[in-house]
């Protein structure tokens, strides 16, 4: 089964705005990756939480983790135009580390000027 | 620096036909993954590879062989396309070693006919 499924959401919200979305997952996990994917392009990575970390900031990202419920949100403040694009979340379980992610469907997020 | 580059960016097979998809990193990276991308399902993990001359079967295996000759290329071949096989695949690389982040290739769009 996949692991990492964000709330499927298309969310659509103006400039300025906050964006949230959530991602939850089954298993036990090294850590959880959030991928941005602009149309048509390849996934480039936004940030990354170890399993025993709780929030993390990356400039206008913050990301919280929550193992006890296998959950983790994705938050991008004072939202612009450029950060319209898919985002994914993805769990790394594997032995040795960053070689098997699951990712989850994706969110849509459309930010308008 | 180039990173991943994927090549063809666009490809048609009719079904029985069978082709590579290129991939080369050129960040010393030692794992590298192969992934499919279907609309609403987020990415597969299809092969990956911990090194040259390690290869493993990831969730989606099927109809799909790899090997690992180098440490920079990691091609991907279609035996025998099939309809079911139309996708976007990206090929992503990482270093080795627990917590660190992919760097996906911008993709191969292959339509099968």
């Amino acid at each position: 089964s996949q692991q990492g499924e964000e709330d499927p959401q298309a969310l659509s919200i103006q400039e300025g705005e906050n964006a949230t979305m959530n991602c939850s997952y089954k298993t036990s996990i090294n850590n959880l990756q959030w991928y941005r994917q602009n149309s048509g392009r390849g996934l480039v990575h936004l940030i990354l939480i170890r399993s025993n970390e709780r929030e993390k900031h990356s400039g206008r990202l913050r990301v919280t983790l929550d193992t006890s419920k296998k959950s983790s949100s994705l938050l991008i403040t004072a939202s612009r135009a450029a950060d319209t694009a898919s985002y994914f979340c993805a769990t790394d379980r594997g032995s040795y580390g960053n070689n098997r992610l699951a990712f989850g469907k994706g969110n849509q997020v459309v930010v308008i000027p | 620096n180039a990173g991943v580059t994927q090549t063809p960016k666009f490809q048609v097979l009719k079904t029985g036909q069978s082709m590579t998809l290129q991939c080369a990193q050129d960040m010393n990276h030692e794992y590298m993954s192969w992934y499919r991308q279907d609309p609403g399902m987020g990415l597969r993990l299809i092969h990956y590879s911990v090194g040259a001359g390690i290869t493993d079967q990831g969730e989606v295996p099927n109809g799909y062989n790899v090997s690992r000759s180098t440490t920079e290329d990691f091609p991907l071949r279609l035996l025998s396309a099939a309809p079911s096989q139309t996708s976007v695949y990206f090929c992503a690389s990482s270093y080795s070693g627990k917590h660190t982040e992919a760097f996906f290739g911008q993709g191969t769009r292959l339509t099968v006919v």
